[in-house]
């Protein structure tokens, strides 16, 4: 079974300043890993996803991530944010071998807020 | 958002009472979920299905039942809500385990 864990429950940050949101899985598997983000009072939305090759993925909107193997991680950044990046941010991992294995597993997700 | 509808969008009922939520897709997606969502704890599966009549429990499947007798509807039922089962339901959708989910907009279910 694979688990998720989210370093961060908030992460304050200034607009235009950098920001890291941290994503640590743990698995026995292959696994594909996922971030979605949470506007209020909105359903998730993917915002980026690694399923093999490259191991940079980005979003249209300047996130990318980094998938790294040997430190099982899958850490989101942003090099400037804007005040509209608040939300919260849920890492998610799923198993490659698709069946009910393949169920997405969610982190407790980071709240991102962006003050001016 | 893929044509999902989550009906009721907010509920609130007694201790002891039947619920039962329902998602609505259009787009013919084989995999549908419900999840929970809690403050302090993201989101957990509930029950899940991969096609019509074919459920399994997820991580916290105590307390609800669900069924999808077809490809569009899968509902969700409390059976006999508890103050514990008051919380954020959301229904995601895929084509394949390797696609990405998309969510409902979410019920808001209060149960006092």
């Amino acid at each position: 079974a694979q688990s998720v864990t989210q370093l961060d429950s908030q992460v304050p940050v200034f607009e235009e300043a950098p920001v890291e949101l941290r994503c640590n899985y743990s698995s026995s598997v292959s696994v594909y890993l996922f971030w979605y983000v949470q506007y209020p009072n909105q359903g998730l939305q993917l915002l980026l996803k690694y399923l093999s090759g490259s191991t940079l993925v980005e979003s249209i909107n300047g996130f990318e991530a980094e998938f790294n193997k040997s430190q099982t991680s899958f850490h989101l950044r942003k090099p400037s944010v804007h005040i509209s990046d608040t939300a919260e941010y849920f890492c998610a991992v799923s198993d490659t071998r698709g069946g009910s294995q393949g169920n997405l597993i969610f982190g407790k997700g980071t709240k991102l807020s962006v003050k001016p | 958002d893929a044509g999902i509808t989550q009906s009721p969008r907010h509920k609130v009922t007694e201790t002891g009472t039947p619920v039962t939520l329902r998602c609505h897709q259009t787009e013919n997606h084989r995999y549908m979920y419900w999840y929970r969502q809690d403050p302090g704890h993201g989101l957990r599966l509930i029950h899940y299905s991969y096609g019509v009549k074919d459920t399994d429990k997820g991580e916290v499947s105590d307390g609800y039942s669900v069924s999808r007798s077809k490809t569009e509807d899968f509902l969700l039922t409390l059976e006999s809500a508890t103050s514990s089962q008051t919380s954020v339901y959301f229904c995601a959708v895929r084509f394949g385990p390797n696609e990405k989910l998309f969510f409902g907009s979410g019920t808001q279910l209060s149960v006092l």
